[in-house]
């Protein structure tokens, strides 16, 4: 069974920083991986979109590894605004219609 | 306009009340999901449909049940809601033959059983 865990939980960073958030999964038998960004009382909105064949995706100030050997992921936020923060997730996808999510990092950057 | 529209975004029922949440999407995608989101425990996935004749049970389908009345169109409905089923329900499509499987979410609808 798939399961995805993303830590920390909750990372406060000042303003104009550049930051990573991780991303790691137990089976590498992955179809893609994806992250999205959930602001408080709204959906997600997909982010970056990574497949299996690929090791990386950019975005803007964004950009998002994929390592499946070691099975992580981690999204790269450069210079960092008040307006990135949001909840971060992640999930993973086994190409059965069947995604797992993570739980989420809570970003909050301090202006 | 969103792409992806839920109703209702918030709902307080009680214990025993059937409960629909409607789904409308106007990206064109056949593939359709009911998701559930818990604090702690991430997405998990309720209900999904291929197209308007194909329904299959996500990982969590026990109390639920949905309805595909058209391309654009997917409910989820609890017959008779329990506590346990206070949750924020996100409904999402996809496209996977051009998209890849991205997935679009709506903003979500609260649902509290009391």
């Amino acid at each position: 069974k798939q399961e995805v865990t993303q830590i920390p939980a909750a990372l406060s960073v000042p303003e104009g920083e550049n930051l990573v958030l991780n991303c790691s999964f137990t089976d590498s038998a992955i179809y893609n991986l994806q992250w999205f960004r959930q602001d408080p009382g709204k959906g997600l909105t997909s982010l970056l979109l990574i497949q299996s064949s690929q090791r990386e995706q950019t975005s803007g100030r964004l950009n998002a590894s994929l390592d499946k050997s070691s099975g992580r992921s981690t999204l790269y936020i450069a210079a960092s605004q008040p307006g990135d923060s949001a909840t971060y997730l992640c999930a993973v996808s086994g190409g059965n219609e069947k995604l797992t999510f993570g739980t989420g990092t809570r970003l909050t950057i301090i202006p | 306009d969103a792409d992806v529209t839920q109703t209702p975004r918030n709902r307080i029922t009680k214990t025993g009340k059937r409960i629909m949440l409607e789904c409308s999407q106007t990206k064109g995608h056949d593939r359709m999901y009911w998701y559930r989101q818990d604090p702690g425990l991430g997405l998990r996935l309720i209900y999904y449909s291929f197209d308007v004749k194909d329904i299959n049970k996500g990982e969590i389908s026990d109390g639920y049940s949905v309805s595909r009345q058209a391309q654009a169109k997917f409910s989820l409905s609890l017959e008779s809601a329990i506590p346990n089923q206070t949750a924020l329900y996100f409904c999402a499509t996809s496209d996977p033959g051009t998209l890849a499987g991205e997935l679009f979410f709506g903003e979500g609808s609260r649902l509290t059983v009391l």
